[in-house]
């Protein structure tokens, strides 16, 4: 079972500011990392799937960067609102691109 | 196009009962996962269809959970019998293909199960 770690475990922020996570991950046999965001009482969906190293992902106010060869991915969150507050999961793909491994997730609250 | 559906939405059950949970995935979505999500942790895999034969249940717990998915469509996954590690949240997830990481996965709702 690989480790994927996601840092801060939570968040709170001002409307308006921004804000950014972490996930790290093994620099080894890297195939794919996605990022997903999970409201509360409803599905996951998907924000971003990364595959090359120096990926730089971009939707709306959300973006995203990798770097696989030390192990890590950035979520930026530019002028956060309310509707950011969420569960921002990452998970990684090993070569062979069958199993997931999700990190714990960065639960953020963004304060009106 | 509709969502992968989960039912039921919420289960209580006391322990050593059975319990049963049901995913429809998108359709034409050939992979199908069950992710276990206990409170604090990330989803961790339970097991992973392509259509309907299982790829990887290397992580089921298969004394007490099994799962089947029947004509390479719907899904259920089963607990018999329950025990209070079990409460999580269960999910469903479906992606177009099988064996790469490419591909997003599409999840359900959830089902959380608690046992008391």
């Amino acid at each position: 079972i690989l480790n994927v770690e996601q840092s801060p475990q939570s968040l709170h922020v001002q409307e308006g500011d921004s804000t950014n996570f972490t996930c790290s991950f093994p620099s080894s046999n890297f195939y794919a990392l996605h990022w997903y965001r999970w409201e509360t009482a409803k599905s996951p969906e998907a924000l971003f799937v990364m595959t090359l190293n120096g990926d730089e992902k971009k939707k709306g106010r959300i973006s995203a960067t990798l770097n696989t060869k030390e192990g890590y991915s950035y979520l930026y969150i530019k002028g956060s609102q309310p509707e950011d507050s969420a569960t921002y999961l990452c998970a990684f793909i090993s070569v062979g691109g069958n199993q997931f491994y999700f990190g714990t997730g960065t639960s953020l609250t963004v304060i009106p | 196009e509709a969502g992968v559906a989960q039912s039921p939405r919420y289960k209580i059950i006391e322990k050593r009962q059975s319990v049963a949970f049901w995913c429809n995935p998108i359709s034409g979505h050939a992979t199908l996962y069950w992710y276990q999500q206990i409170l604090g942790q990330g989803p961790k895999l339970l097991i992973q269809f392509q259509n309907n034969g299982v790829v990887d249940d290397s992580q089921l717990p298969k004394d007490r959970f099994s799962a089947e998915r029947l004509k390479g469509v719907d899904s259920t996954l089963k607990i018999q019998p329950a025990k209070l590690e079990d409460s999580a949240v269960y999910l469903c997830a479906s992606s177009l293909a099988y064996g790469t990481g490419f591909y997003e996965q599409y999840f359900g709702p959830g089902t959380r199960l608690t046992v008391t």
